[in-house]
C-alpha cells in the first residue's frame, strides 16, 4: 500500500526567503502526487500535482513541486514566502491503479513578517 | 453549486447515537470520496464512488460506518452507535471524472463531537 511522509510538523521562516515543506512516499509502480494547502477553518484546496512529464511542476500561488525518482521526494517549495501563505500543507500520493488516496500528517507552515 | 458543500458544519452527539452526514458535490462531477481527519492527524480514506459503479469501501474502519450516493449527486455518510473515538472532521471531496490523476475539490467539512 501506498504512503506518504511528512518529516517536519512544524516549518518556520521569515517574509521573502525562500520555502521548502518535505515529502517522501512510497507506492508501487507510477505515483500520482499532489499537495493541497488547508488556511484556518477552510476545505483543503489544491495546490499542485505531478502525473508523468517534467518532473518540475508549477502550481497555485507561486508554489513548485520537484519530483525526484530516485529520492522518492516531492518536496514544495516557494522562492519567496508570504505571511499568507501560512497554513496547513498536505502531501498526497496514489497509485495509478488504485482509489485510494493517502495522506500526509500536514506540516504546519508559519511565515513571519 | 459553486463548490462542494456539507452539512452540518458542527454535530455533537451523544455516545450510542445514530449521525447523518451529508454531501452535495460540485455539479458534474462524477467522482466523491469521503475522508475522516483527526486531530494532529492526516486524512483517512474512507469510501470512493465513482459514476454508477460499485463504491470502493475499503477505508470504512467498521461496520458502523456506512455511505450512499443517490442519482450519482448527493452524498450521505452514516455512522451508527458513535462512539467517542468517531470524533473527527468528516471531510468530502469530488472530482471531475474517473482519472485517478484527477485533483479533488473538498467541502469545508462536517465537525462531529462524540460525547
Amino acid at each position: 500500500a501506498q504512503s506518504v511522509a511528512q518529516p517536519e510538523d512544524q516549518v518556520n521562516v521569515a517574509e521573502g526567503n525562500p520555502l521548502t515543506v518535505k515529502c517522501t512516499y512510497s507506492v508501487s509502480g507510477n505515483p500520482y502526487l499532489f499537495w493541497y494547502v488547508q488556511y484556518p477553518n477552510r476545505g483543503l484546496q489544491f495546490l499542485l500535482k505531478y502525473i508523468t512529464g517534467d518532473n518540475l511542476v508549477k502550481g497555485s500561488y507561486g508554489f513548485e513541486a520537484e519530483f525526484n525518482k530516485s529520492q522518492t521526494s516531492f518536496h514544495l517549495k516557494k522562492p519567496s514566502a508570504l505571511v499568507s501563505d501560512s497554513a496547513l500543507y498536505f502531501c498526497a500520493v496514489r497509485a495509478y491503479n488504485n482509489n485510494d488516496m493517502r495522506f500526509g500528517a500536514g506540516t504546519r507552515l508559519t511565515v513571519k513578517p | 453549486g459553486a463548490g462542494v458543500s456539507q452539512s452540518p458544519s458542527n454535530k455533537v452527539t451523544e455516545k450510542g447515537k445514530d449521525v447523518e452526514l451529508r454531501c452535495d458535490p460540485i455539479s458534474g462531477h462524477t467522482a466523491l470520496y469521503w475522508y475522516r481527519q483527526s486531530l494532529g492527524q492526516g486524512l483517512e480514506f474512507l469510501i470512493y464512488f465513482q459514476g454508477n459503479s460499485a463504491p470502493d469501501k475499503s477505508g470504512l474502519p467498521s461496520d458502523r460506518f456506512s455511505a450512499e450516493r443517490t442519482g450519482g449527486s448527493v452524498s450521505t455518510l452514516t455512522i451508527q452507535r458513535t462512539q467517542q473515538e468517531d470524533s473527527a472532521v468528516y471531510l468530502c471531496a469530488s472530482s471531475l471524472s474517473q482519472g485517478l490523476y484527477n485533483e479533488q475539490f473538498f467541502g469545508p467539512g462536517t465537525r462531529l463531537t462524540v460525547l
